[in-house]
């Protein structure tokens, strides 16, 4: 069936990294995203890697996938203040015709 | 372009009334797609469209919603009779046409309903 799984919270110190990791359940997810959501807002795409990569970098973001595990997670380099926000891993399964399936999101908080 | 538009942005009801929200996607976008958010079941798809037409409402609770897109820039859900269970914060996204099997939506800022 269709589940995605992530932790429920995470609490970091301000320039330390962050991890949040996501279990998925459909190997023919062709992409997999990461969705932020800031207070009071809705979700905003924040990256996505492509199924056939093992492995994305844009800027402070890395995102790792082992789709042997079907296992996915985004780490956060010099977290930030502004980075608290709830985090959604997302995958589209190929016979989903164009539904997003959601997990059930990660709040981090970032300590001063 | 404004992004998706959703309005009203709070609405507090009494139980049993009707209640009806909007969203406006974005100009161009030939999917919409209306998400209910609550603490306690997450983000969950209710419906989405495509061309104005239903695609897809496995996900509305019961036969009090209804959703409806009489046309391409906009798209209503409706409760009727609300419930206080059906308090939540009730989001519209859209997306175009993408090549290939990549899927962003973009989400509006959503309508935080309170059913009392």
């Amino acid at each position: 069936g269709e589940d995605v799984e992530q932790s429920l919270f995470l609490s970091v110190r301000e320039g330390d990294s962050s991890v949040i990791n996501c279990t998925y359940t459909d190997s023919s997810s062709t992409y997999l995203y990461w969705y932020k959501q800031e207070p009071g807002a809705g979700l905003q795409l924040l990256t996505y890697i492509f199924s056939n990569m093992d492995m994305k970098q844009d800027q402070r973001l890395t995102v790792l996938l082992n789709k042997k595990d079907k296992h996915l997670s985004l780490r956060i380099a010099d977290t930030q203040t502004g980075d608290s926000a709830i985090y959604f891993c997302a995958e589209s399964p190929m016979d989903s015709s164009y539904k997003l399936i959601f997990g059930s999101g990660t709040r981090l908080l970032v300590r001063p | 372009d404004a992004g998706v538009i959703q309005s009203p942005r709070h609405e507090v009801t009494e139980m049993g009334q009707e209640v009806t929200l909007r969203c406006k996607p974005i100009s161009g976008h030939d999917y919409l797609f209306w998400y209910r958010q609550t603490m306690m079941r997450g983000l969950e798809l209710l419906i989405y469209f495509n061309n104005n037409v239903p695609i897809d409402d496995s996900g509305m609770p019961e036969d009090r919603f209804s959703a409806k897109m009489p046309n391409a820039s906009f798209s209503t859900l409706k409760i009727q009779p609300s419930e206080p269970r059906d308090s939540a914060v009730y989001f519209c996204a859209s997306s175009p046409r993408w090549a290939g099997a990549y899927n962003e939506q973009f989400f509006g800022p959503g309508t935080r309903l309170t059913v009392l």
